[in-house]
């Protein structure tokens, strides 16, 4: 199994601010996965995160909102942007186990005001 | 399109009762099923997976469940609850690969009373 560590655990932002978050995993990953889970809902995958190319997005989701970082196999960075009431989430990194199984950090929870 | 279903947003069962959510998957080869598990302000935990071989599977916490192409079902199940059974159940599905993109049910949210 992996362990990751995510930074902030919750933060309160004012709108039209950017926030970045941090996920650190205990091993080398090929690929993260940012995914959005709005109050109430299920996840939904933002994008996928290979180290040293661009992520993919998935439909609905751009770079310029979600600005996605991967410096090296241990690490990615996802910022929320001019932010608004509407980004209100948690927001979580996963990664995949040999298993096919994903593994999750423990989540940062936003609240935009 | 490619969907997981679970029924039941809400269920409440008293403490030591058993516990069965359900879970429904649209058609698909070779389906890469699991359950996860998210407590309040935590992130998901796996509580089983299941991918090949015996179709009923067991997980963590005394947790099971049972597959059953010819429903396209992956039910999870356990035979007595705690209180601290309490939380938010999600379907996962991978479509076609161990690798494709993976796909969650809308969830079901468990209360426990005493």
């Amino acid at each position: 199994s992996a362990v990751i560590s995510q930074k902030p655990s919750r933060d309160i932002c004012q709108r039209g601010t950017s926030l970045t978050i941090q996920c650190q995993v205990d091993s080398q990953v090929t690929m993260m996965f940012w995914y959005r889970q709005q109050p109430g809902q299920s996840l939904t995958l933002i994008a996928t995160a290979n180290q040293g190319s661009e992520a993919t997005y998935e439909s609905g989701f751009v770079i310029d909102k979600f600005p996605i970082s991967r410096p090296n196999l241990t690490f990615s960075t996802l910022t929320v942007s001019n932010m608004s009431p509407e980004d209100s989430s948690i927001y979580l990194c996963s990664v995949d186990g040999l298993g096919a199984e994903a593994f999750f950090g423990q989540g940062t929870r936003l609240t935009v005001v | 399109a490619q969907s997981v279903t679970q029924p039941d947003i809400h269920i409440t069962v008293s403490e030591g009762a058993s516990l069965e959510l359900r879970c429904n998957y649209s058609y698909g080869a070779t389906p890469y099923l699991f359950w996860y598990v998210q407590s309040p302000g935590q992130g998901l935990q796996l509580l089983l997976k299941y991918f090949s071989g015996d179709t009923l599977v067991q997980g963590i916490k005394g947790f099971e469940a049972e597959f059953k192409r010819s429903q396209s079902s992956f039910n999870l199940r356990k035979p007595s609850v705690h209180w601290s059974d309490a939380a938010e159940y999600f379907c996962a599905v991978r479509y076609g690969g161990a690798t494709n993109k993976l796909i969650f049910g809308t969830g079901t949210l468990l209360a426990v009373q005493p």
